[in-house]
């Protein structure tokens, strides 16, 4: 099973620069989220979704975009990358809340190490 | 608002000795609580939970029980191995579904 996949693993930005950080589960899971993990500080709630077309914002969403146009996708964009930005970024995603099944487990991608010079 | 407060590492132990990550939490109503580990260049993964008052979660020779009085969720194990060392999480799961991490504590064990 392939569970949560995020890429790119490494990306290097100047600061300005654009991207987007792609994450792609395959467990039908309705409830997707973005975590930033630095020092410290544990990981911080980004973004999340609790099903296609919907989303909200975390603890810190300043400076980033989602969206989530399918089941399986959950995108996170930097529009314009700033050296606070550099972090390693985790997408997580469990049943949603109201699945008879849900055992409130996130399953969490690899990571994605993100350096804005 | 809701949170998370763990023990500051990183913890030094050698191997066999017994393990105590103290965690408390803040938050209304009745969160779940769970423990996730990460290995090093790893994502992170369950360890155990539990999801209401008394509950006592355990894995791979871990425990944890959901103490309501205190407001506390500490993670134990009895004799530590190298394979152990991790940075361990405390979180919880709160009425608007969101998982709120405290910030970690790094777990070395020396052979």
């Amino acid at each position: 099973n392939a569970g949560v996949t995020q890429t790119p693993k490494f990306q290097v930005l100047k600061t300005g620069q654009s991207m987007t950080l792609q994450c792609a589960q395959d467990m039908n899971h309705e409830y997707m989220s973005w975590y930033r993990q630095d020092p410290g500080m544990g990981l911080r709630l980004i973004h999340y979704s609790v099903g296609a077309g919907i989303t909200d914002q975390g603890e810190v969403p300043n400076g980033y975009n989602v969206s989530r146009s399918t089941t399986e996708d959950f995108p996170l964009r930097l529009l314009s990358a700033a050296p606070s930005q550099t972090s390693v970024y985790f997408c997580a995603s469990s049943l949603g809340q109201g699945s008879a099944s849900n055992t409130g487990e996130l399953f969490f991608g690899e990571g994605s190490r993100l350096t804005v010079l | 608002g809701n949170s998370v407060t763990q023990m500051e590492g990183p913890v030094t132990l050698s191997e066999e000795a017994f393990l105590t990550i103290n965690c408390t939490y803040t938050a209304t109503g009745y969160p779940s609580l769970f423990w996730y580990v990460q290995y090093p260049g790893e994502g992170l993964q369950l360890l155990l939970k539990a999801t209401k008052a008394d509950d006592k979660g355990s894995n791979k020779g871990f425990e944890a029980t959901y103490r309501k009085e205190t407001t506390s969720f500490h993670l134990e194990k009895g004799s530590v191995q190298v394979s152990d060392s991790a940075v361990y999480f405390c979180a919880l799961r709160d009425s608007s579904y969101k998982l709120i991490f405290g910030s970690g504590t790094r777990l070395l064990v020396r052979p």
